[in-house]
């Protein structure tokens, strides 16, 4: 089955320490994102690509970074400058070219992470 | 002002009830409307998308209202299975990037 596929579904982070969590889909989609969900908030997004090899900045992008080298791949890093860091991440993808299709999101099951 | 608001609730409801929810936002320029439901700790999943003509999917009927900016979401004879959380989606244009999400409505279906 198609799907997004991230990993892992728990993480826990040390101060000063990068971690980066994995985004994998078989979809096809052009493009991918990242969002960050904090308790009683909605969805606030951190990077985005919309191609491979080319990514941009969200609302929130501060203390992270993102690498696009394969379609299929989207890992983000949340680095030791991201102070607060906990906090639920949930990636997602769409196909912009598929006019049925191309405003739906399609989401990962999430990463729950967690500072120790 | 939030661009997309919903009342966080959270809603307590009996089964069989109906019950329902808005939405507001504030873009005027707004293309596409989305509800998605939430289950805690959970990814989002699309409920149905919202037309100016409002659509129907069994016991769920959105309405979009472009003139008074805010959407609906009607659930006819709750279920147990129906609480969750209701996420308001907005864009103002084809791209996800610019897809905007409310903070959700929480909703209780009791026995």
């Amino acid at each position: 089955d198609g799907g997004i596929t991230q990993s892992p579904k728990y993480l826990f982070r040390k101060e000063g320490q990068n971690v980066t969590l994995s985004c994998e889909q078989n979809l096809n989609h052009d493009a991918m994102y990242w969002y960050r969900q904090d308790p009683g908030q909605g969805l606030r997004l951190i990077y985005y690509s919309q191609i491979v090899n080319d990514f941009q900045k969200g609302d929130i992008a501060e203390g992270y970074s993102v690498s696009r080298e394969k379609k299929e791949s989207f890992p983000l890093t949340v680095t030791s400058a991201q102070k607060n860091p906990t906090a639920f991440y949930l990636c997602a993808s769409s196909n912009p070219y598929q006019a049925s299709t191309n405003e739906k999101l399609f989401f990962g099951s999430g990463t729950q992470l967690s500072v120790l | 002002r939030k661009e997309v608001e919903q009342d966080p609730g959270p809603f307590n409801v009996p089964e069989g009830a109906t019950v329902a929810f808005n939405c507001t936002y504030s873009n005027s320029a707004s293309q596409s409307f989305f509800w998605y439901r939430q289950d805690c700790r959970k990814e989002p999943k699309l409920l149905m998308s919202v037309y100016s003509s409002g659509n129907e999917d069994g016991r769920f009927t959105a309405q979009l209202n472009r003139a008074s900016q805010y959407i609906s979401l009607l659930i006819r004879d709750s279920k147990l299975s129906d609480s969750a959380t209701y996420l308001c989606v907005v864009s103002p244009l084809t791209g996800g990037f610019k897809t905007i999400f409310g903070a959700g409505t929480r909703l209780f279906v009791k026995a």
